[in-house]
C-alpha cells in the first residue's frame, strides 16, 4: 500500500527558506502514471494546491508562488521535495504531499501532513 | 478567496441525505470532467471520496455520489452516519492556468 510521509523543520524564520521532503513507500516514484504534488492548508482555512513534479523532473507551480517555489525529485531515494523561499507568516500552514493521477487531476493518496510555522 | 464556491456549512440527521454544492466557471468545473471531492476529519489529511465527477475509489461507500450540471458540481451523502461529520472540499482542473483549484470547504454536521 502506497504511503507518503512529509518531513522537515516545524519552525522557519521570516525571510528564510522552507524545505520539506516527502518520502514515498510501497510504490515507485518513477511510475509514469503519476505526478507528485504539494498542497497546504493555513490554520482554519481551506486547501491550496502549490504544484507538482513528474519523476523526470518536469514541474508545474501555481503562478502566485512561481517566483519563490522549487520542487525537485530524487528517484534513487524515492523522495520529492519542496523549497519555498522568502517565507512570511502567510506561509504558516499544514503542508501535505500527495500523489496526482496523470490525466485525471485528482489527488488519490495523501501524506499525513506536517505543520510549518513561520515566526521569529 | 477560493476559486470554487462552496457553502460554509451543511447539516442533516442520521439516515437523511444531504447535498453539497460547488460552483465554478467554464474554465474549471464547466469545462472539464475532472471534479474531485475530499473528506477531511479534524486534524487528519484529506481523503479522496469522488473523482472524475462521479466515480468512487475502492472502499468508499456508495452512500457518497457526485454529479455535475454546467458550472456546478454536487456531492450527495445518503443515509447519513455520525462518522460522515467532517469538512468536504471540492476540486477541479482549471484550464486557464493548467492547475488544480479547490473550494473553500463545507463543514457537514450530523445532527
Amino acid at each position: 500500500q502506497l504511503q507518503l510521509r512529509e518531513s522537515g523543520p516545524g519552525l522557519v524564520k521570516p525571510s528564510e527558506a522552507l524545505s520539506l521532503t516527502c518520502s514515498v513507500s510501497g510504490g515507485s516514484i518513477s511510475s509514469r502514471a503519476y505526478y507528485w504534488g504539494w498542497i497546504r492548508q493555513p490554520p482554519g482555512k481551506g486547501l491550496q494546491w502549490l504544484g507538482n513534479i513528474y519523476y523526470s523532473g518536469r514541474t508545474y507551480y501555481i503562478p502566485s508562488l512561481e517566483s519563490r517555489i522549487t520542487m525537485s525529485v530524487d528517484t534513487s531515494k524515492n523522495q520529492f521535495s519542496l523549497k519555498l523561499n522568502s517565507v512570511t507568516a502567510a506561509d504558516t500552514a499544514v503542508y501535505y504531499c500527495a500523489r496526482r493521477v496523470d490525466h485525471r487531476y485528482t489527488l488519490d493518496v495523501w501524506g499525513q501532513g506536517t505543520t510549518v510555522t513561520v515566526s521569529s | 478567496q477560493s476559486a470554487l464556491t462552496q457553502p460554509p456549512s451543511a447539516s442533516g440527521s442520521p439516515g437523511q441525505s444531504v447535498t453539497i454544492s460547488c460552483t465554478g466557471t467554464s474554465s474549471d468545473i464547466g469545462g472539464y470532467d475532472y471534479v474531485s471531492w475530499y473528506q477531511q476529519h479534524p486534524g487528519k489529511a484529506p481523503k479522496l471520496m469522488i473523482f472524475d465527477v462521479s466515480k468512487r475509489p475502492s472502499g468508499v461507500p456508495d452512500r457518497f455520489s457526485g454529479s455535475k450540471s454546467g458550472n456546478t458540481a454536487s456531492l450527495t451523502v445518503s443515509g447519513l452516519l455520525p462518522e460522515d461529520e467532517a469538512a468536504y472540499y471540492c476540486s477541479s482542473f482549471e484550464g486557464g492556468n493548467n492547475s488544480v483549484v479547490f473550494g473553500g470547504g463545507t463543514k457537514l454536521t450530523v445532527l
